[in-house]
């Protein structure tokens, strides 16, 4: 099956600073989304990208399916933003498969 | 807001019993899929439902099983529960099969004693 890694697997940043997450995949995939999982558990929805560019906010995405990978750009960081962030792609077929994730801490 | 929720959002089990663990998705979500998460890791796929038959399942045995009614709400079942089960047990609704944004419940946190 398709394997997607994650990288970093933790990442601790000073409030106000910005960092990029990494999602490699390892097959054409035709549905790719970013995910932050606050500390109850909730998997809240970020981006839905198989492809191209999108933002929200100080959060923006980048997937390049040719190459295989997706980027997650966390700008001007604030301590609600610490969690794990996970990356979640599905080939073809009708399951999500979910990298490790990163986990985030922001210091204030 | 998601539009799925799920119940009970905790509960405690001692191995050998059954659990069911619910969900309730909003209109228009015609897939439903399950998801084990355990401590520390990313969240695996159980199976999938569409139009209220099972669509794919992953790596997970029989004791393992689900369904799906026409009113958008959905049922896990766990028989024979093992300390290996407890986990957060994650619902996702979709509009289509094999496309289409998921959203997640808040899950349920299941602890085998």
């Amino acid at each position: 099956g398709i394997q997607v890694e994650q990288s970093p697997p933790d990442l601790i940043l000073q409030e106000g600073a910005n960092s990029t997450l990494r999602c490699n995949f390892s097959d054409s995939v035709n549905n790719l989304q970013w995910f932050h999982q606050n500390p109850w558990g909730q998997l809240i929805n970020l981006f839905y990208i198989p492809s191209g560019t999108k933002q929200n906010g100080r959060l923006s995405a980048t997937t390049v399916a040719t190459e295989r990978y997706s980027l997650l750009y966390i700008s001007s960081s604030q301590t609600t933003d610490s969690g794990v962030y996970f990356c979640a792609v599905k080939a073809a077929g009708n399951k999500l498969t979910f990298g490790g994730g990163t986990r985030v801490l922001v210091k204030p | 807001e998601t539009g799925v929720t799920q119940s009970p959002t905790h509960l405690i089990k001692t191995r050998g019993q059954q659990v069911t663990l619910r969900c309730s998705s909003q209109s228009g979500h015609n897939t439903v899929s399950w998801y084990q998460q355990a401590l520390g890791q990313g969240p695996q796929f159980i199976f999938q439902y569409y139009r209220e038959e099972e669509n794919g399942r992953g790596n997970f045995p029989p004791r393992f099983s689900g369904l799906q009614f026409p009113n958008y709400s959905s049922e896990l079942n766990v028989n024979a529960l093992e300390l290996d089960d407890s986990a957060l047990y994650l619902c996702a609704g979709g509009p289509g099969l094999n496309t289409g944004e998921l959203f997640f419940g808040e899950g349920s946190r299941l602890t085998v004693l």
